[in-house]
């Protein structure tokens, strides 16, 4: 069954250094999205990308981030000078369409800043 | 603003029990609702989707509905086993396809 691969499955940080997370969504899919979930916190949508660019971005999609995908397959989030707070589970997701379809999840990048 | 709450919170019931869990909105506009599971530190798995056109599916022991009327959606879990033991969630999307999210229903399944 297809899924969605997320690397690194964990990845630990000094404050302040680039870090970038990596997605290989459903190979069919056109609609790819990054969320974020802080440990005990509701899952936050960060940004939807579609068609080479950025569809939708939260408010927490702030300068500090931007998405990429350098090839066909990969769909990358890097997070510049990271901040205690940016600790959390990354969640790539990517479905077939923007209003039908079932979104699909990775299994997720925990990202730890010390 | 649009919310979800999920209710209860956290569920523990023995093996074999029939189950409901609940979802609601604060606006009933709700355009699709999708529930998925979590186990910890992991990732979210689709379960049940529940398109505009939709009000219901079905998968398996799971049965999900939606009410647009009043923004409301459960999910029926039928003779629980101790693998269905997992956080719940039910992100429904408004009129602008942003899902919205809620905490969860925590859910275990004793033997």
């Amino acid at each position: 069954e297809p899924e969605v691969t997320q690397t690194p499955s964990h990845q630990v940080t000094q404050m302040g250094q680039e870090v970038i997370l990596r997605c290989v969504p459903i190979s069919n899919h056109l609609y790819f999205y990054w969320y974020r979930q802080i440990l005990g916190q509701k899952v936050e949508f960060l940004v939807s990308f579609y068609n080479n660019e950025i569809s939708e971005k939260s408010e927490i999609f702030d300068d500090q981030f931007s998405v990429e995908r350098p090839d066909g397959s990969n769909f990358t989030l890097k997070i510049r000078s990271t901040k205690l707070e940016d600790s959390a589970m990354y969640f790539c997701a990517s479905k077939t369409g923007a209003n039908t379809g079932e979104l699909f999840f990775g299994e997720g990048s925990r990202l730890t800043v010390l | 603003k649009q919310e979800v709450t999920q209710i209860p919170a956290a569920l523990s019931v023995p093996e074999g029990e029939n189950l409901v869990l609940n979802c609601s909105f604060t606006d009933s506009a709700i355009y699709n609702l999708q529930w998925f599971r979590q186990d910890p530190g992991k990732g979210l798995t689709s379960l049940l989707l529940i398109q505009s056109s939709q009000r219901e599916q079905t998968s398996g022991r799971l049965n999900a509905s939606l009410d647009k009327s009043s923004g409301r959606s459960t999910l029926y879990i039928a003779a629980s086993q101790p693998g269905d033991s997992a956080t719940y969630l039910c992100p429904g999307a408004g009129n602008n396809r942003k899902l919205i999210w809620g905490l969860g229903t925590s859910l275990a399944v004793n033997p």
